[in-house]
């Protein structure tokens, strides 16, 4: 079955820049989208389709894919961007959609 | 605009049957389909299946096979999942979630948006 991969942790100063990672066989050739989750909430999503933003999510947030990794980008992080971040593909192999295990963004 | 509200939280013995409800509002309800993703305590998202408002289709995640049924009630815009035979590994929180492209069966969709999410608690 496919698996992707994040790294549990991500800590930024604020202002700063913050790359989380999304690992996974060939995930360049698949559609990858990103939530965010802040405590007691329901997901959010802040990319679709590798690096296309829903209306409302600030410019900070973007996307990219290629290869085996696909990366969400936080620029000019600010405290309430504090949450954990979870990469979706559909895996055609399997018929199912995977998420990664999430990651933990800690702005210090 | 767009919204999903579910049920309230349940609180069930193992073995007993729970269903969750959830009514979506400020769109064409049979035009996107519907997730439902579920998040035990201090745990990641786990996908348990998909169902097309339009024409009820499903694709139900292979682990849930046999113990889970998605419908909806397109006269109350409603979408439900019921899941059987509950052991204490099935208490998480329940979301519905909304497909993102309603040209796209569930199939490299993503989600948007998620309802607020209803607590299911199995213990004897």
């Amino acid at each position: 079955s496919y698996v992707l991969t994040q790294p549990p942790s991500v800590s930024v100063a604020p202002g700063q820049t913050a790359r989380i990672t999304c690992g996974g066989n060939n995930i360049g050739s698949k559609s990858v989208h990103w939530y965010q989750q802040k405590p007691g909430q329901a997901p959010v999503l802040v990319v679709y389709d590798d690096s296309d933003r829903p209306s409302g999510i600030p410019e900070r947030f973007s996307g990219s894919n290629s290869g085996n990794t696909a990366t969400l980008t936080i620029s000019r992080v600010e405290a309430g961007d504090e949450a954990d971040y979870y990469c979706q593909v559909w895996d055609s192999s399997s018929d199912r959609v995977v998420f990664g295990g999430g990651t933990k963004l800690t702005v210090l | 605009q767009v919204q999903l509200v579910q049920s309230g939280a349940e609180v069930k013995k193992p073995g007993a049957s729970v269903k969750v409800s959830c009514k979506a509002s400020g769109y064409t309800f049979t035009s996107y389909g519907i997730s439902w993703v579920r998040q035990a305590p201090g745990q990641g998202l786990e996908w348990m299946g998909w169902i097309s408002a339009y024409n009820g289709n499903t694709n139900y995640a292979q682990k849930l096979q046999g113990r889970v049924t998605m419908t909806t009630d397109t006269s109350t815009s409603t979408a439900y999942m019921e899941l059987r035979s509950l052991r204490s590994d099935d208490t998480a929180v329940y979301y519905c979630a909304r497909a993102g492209n309603p040209s796209l069966a569930v199939a490299n969709n993503w989600f948007d948006p998620w309802g607020q999410g209803t607590l299911v608690t199995v213990s004897s």
